[in-house]
């Protein structure tokens, strides 16, 4: 699977859009860009996926660059429950090699602020 | 709530000794998966199971060993435990391989 960089951390004011980016520049053609956070000790948490298709669903907005080596993820207004540490992870869909399992970064730390 | 449970959701246990975790994947769900999350490692793929044979294996230490059953549940057995076997374990399930997984809320594990 493809290996994605993220920003370490970053801050969000609460009622603000939060954009997470995400570089994966190897990414090959078979590979979609998952979401998940993971909000202090729980289990990490499904956002949103893409091949190269704009998404949107009611968490949020993923939106991939037409080269697919960089998205974003967009929390359109941000609350305090958003605060979490955001994984974007590439993989590939169930006719590849990885079956699925989820090779996890150190992601970015979202605080959202009041 | 993710559909997924786990249990127990806390254990303590002393070194050398042996335990089971379980795991209830959502309705319809066909994949388990099993992840270790340590301080240190992160979130660290152990193994995955898909309609009850394994189809992948991670980081998973010969002393951990994992099952599907036929109604699908799973377990993680963990033995000859020490010390940094501390962590959240966690489990999560897919309708199929390669789609998205849901996470359930893990189960601590201390070893003393």
């Amino acid at each position: 699977d493809a290996k994605t960089t993220q920003p370490p951390s970053m801050d969000c004011a609460e009622g603000r859009a939060a954009n997470l980016p995400c570089n994966h520049s190897t990414i090959s053609g078979n590979e979609y860009v998952y979401w998940y956070r993971q909000i202090h000790s729980q289990g990490p948490q499904y956002i949103i996926h893409g091949l190269k298709n704009n998404e949107t669903n009611e968490m949020a907005s993923l939106i991939i660059t037409e080269d697919r080596k960089s998205s974003t993820l967009i929390l359109p207004h941000a609350t305090l429950r958003d605060t979490a540490v955001y994984y974007c992870i590439a993989l590939a869909n169930a006719g590849g090699t990885s079956y699925g399992k989820l090779t996890f970064g150190q992601g970015t730390i979202l605080t959202v602020h009041p | 709530d993710s559909g997924v449970t786990q249990t127990p959701k806390h254990l303590i246990t002393a070194t050398g000794q042996r335990v089971t975790l379980r795991c209830s994947p959502r309705s319809g769900d066909l994949s388990v998966y099993w992840y270790q999350q340590s301080l240190d490692q992160g979130l660290q793929f152990l193994i995955q199971y898909y309609n009850g044979e394994e189809r992948a294996k991670g980081n998973i230490l010969e002393r951990f060993s994992a099952q599907q059953f036929p109604d699908l549940h799973s377990e993680l057995n963990l033995s000859s435990l020490e010390l940094g076997d501390s962590a959240l374990y966690f489990c999560a399930s897919s309708v199929g391989l390669g789609y998205e997984q849901y996470f359930g809320p893990g189960t601590r594990l201390t070893v003393t």
